[in-house]
């Protein structure tokens, strides 16, 4: 089954850059997306198609890809953006959605 | 506004069966489709299936292949996650969300989100 790894755990300070990779063997023909879950939340969409944005993000959230490599990038971190995030794709082979092991961003 | 509205929580015992429901509003129903997705208390989520509001096609994960059904009812914009043979391992929030695909691509991601269900099947 297609699976999608990420690390475990990301620590930044406020103001400094923050990326958090997700990698898979299908992800460079796939559209990956993220989601921040803050606690006890439903997840909240950032990231589509890579890298578009969904009305209401900051523009502190960007995406990008490389291969079979997708990251995710928060630049000038704030207190408010500690929470877990997951990428995600769906697989056009089988028509399933398939998400991270999740990673908990941590802002020292 | 875009809302999805889920049903409460249920407690069924092992090898039982529930349905869930979430009514979508704010939005064309048949236009998105809507995914389920679950999570396990302090787990990552895990996409449990996904149905075709327009047509009622549906796909699901494999660890509920065979269990789930998922149904829609358009004239009410309501659509039911029926989940049988039950066990603990089931226990988990239930989120749906709304999903928007082309005819060839489900690219968008989860762009709404209900609450969640709670769903407890003690072992």
């Amino acid at each position: 089954s297609h699976e999608l790894t990420q690390p475990p755990s990301v620590s930044v300070s406020p103001g400094q850059t923050a990326s958090i990779t997700c990698s898979g063997d299908k992800l460079g023909d796939q559209y990956a997306c993220w989601y921040q879950q803050r606690p006890g939340q439903p997840p909240v969409l950032v990231i589509y198609e890579y890298n578009k944005r969904p009305s209401g993000i900051p523009e502190r959230f960007s995406g990008s890809s490389s291969g079979n490599t997708a990251a995710l990038t928060i630049s000038g971190t704030q207190a408010m953006d500690e929470a877990d995030y997951y990428c995600q794709a769906w697989d056009s082979s089988t028509g399933r959605w398939v998400f991270g092991g999740g990673t908990k961003l941590t802002v020292l | 506004q875009v809302h999805l509205v889920q049903s409460g929580a249920e407690v069924r015992k092992p090898g039982a069966s529930v349905r869930v429901s979430c009514k979508a509003s704010g939005y064309r129903f048949t236009t998105y489709g809507v995914a389920w997705v679950r999570q396990a208390p302090g787990q990552g989520l895990e996409w449990v299936g996904w149905i075709n509001s327009y047509n009622g096609n549906t796909n699901y994960g494999e660890k509920v292949q065979g269990r789930a059904t998922l149904t829609r009812d358009i004239s009410t914009s309501t659509v039911y996650m029926e989940l049988r043979s039950l066990s603990s391992d089931d226990t988990a929030l239930y989120y749906c969300a709304r999903a928007y695909c082309t005819s060839n691509r489900c690219s968008s991601g989860f762009d709404s989100w209900g609450l969640g269900t709670l769903l407890t099947v003690p072992s």
